[in-house]
């Protein structure tokens, strides 16, 4: 049964950095053309692409964002992390991860999302 | 932050159909697959859809999905009350390389 589930602040402040962890069990990082991605959601808004990492450490990002986005994976712990520098308060949004396999093409299985609000 | 295009609202009595379409251009759509989500109130994404017209495994019949050049279209027959609830399409853009989400259709059953 895969799984994943965010973890992260809450809250941060204006131009500080977020970082958020992917914890993920039930697959492997190993195998071909597995890869993790960060999608988001603004309060009543629609789902935006961020990142994705593939299984070879090779790496997407959103080009309006990318400037701001580094996504990471540490296999040894199942864990993919996405870091997003200047954060601004339109970055108020609930951050999924979720898993990418081959067969389906994109993501089938998502974390619960974590809602991360920026305020000073 | 969309690239890819869809109606705000769809809506229908229970036991009709309702297609919802999805616009795009030749980057995304135009040449590669199409992908539906189905997202209910305060709850992640769910997988209907993927390459175009497939179902995963405990996905009703009752959905499908289609395409034709650079649109999409799901269409959603028998519709129930439990279909009530947010719709976006997804696509890959090789242009952008990465994945581009629609802009969202909020499925209401009258």
């Amino acid at each position: 049964q895969i799984t994943l589930k965010e973890s992260g602040p809450t809250l941060v402040k204006p131009t500080q950095t977020l970082t958020l962890t992917c914890t993920l069990s039930g697959f492997s990082f190993n195998t071909d053309g597995v890869g993790v991605g960060w999608i988001r959601q603004p309060p009543g808004e629609a789902l935006e692409w961020l990142a994705l990492i593939y299984w070879n450490n090779d790496k997407r990002y959103n080009p309006s964002l990318k400037s701001r986005l580094t996504i990471t994976k540490d296999t040894s712990k199942d864990q993919v992390v996405l870091t997003m520098t200047n954060m601004d308060p339109v970055d108020t949004a609930t951050y999924f991860c979720a898993h990418r396999s081959t067969v389906r093409g994109i993501f089938e299985y998502w974390g619960q999302g974590a809602l991360v609000t920026v305020s000073s | 932050h969309s690239v890819l295009t869809q109606p705000p609202s769809a809506s229908g009595t229970p036991g009709q159909r309702v297609t919802i379409s999805c616009s795009g251009s030749s980057s995304n759509i135009g040449s590669d697959f199409v992908y539906w989500y189905q997202q209910l109130p305060g709850t992640a994404p769910k997988l209907l859809i993927y390459r175009n017209d497939q179902r995963p495994s405990g996905v009703p019949d009752r959905f499908s999905g289609s395409k034709s050049g650079t649109s999409a279209s799901l269409a959603i027959s028998g519709l129930r009350s439990e279909d009530e609830a947010h719709y976006y399409c997804a696509a890959w853009d090789g242009t952008l390389s990465g994945y581009v989400f629609g802009t969202g259709t909020k499925v209401t059953v009258l």
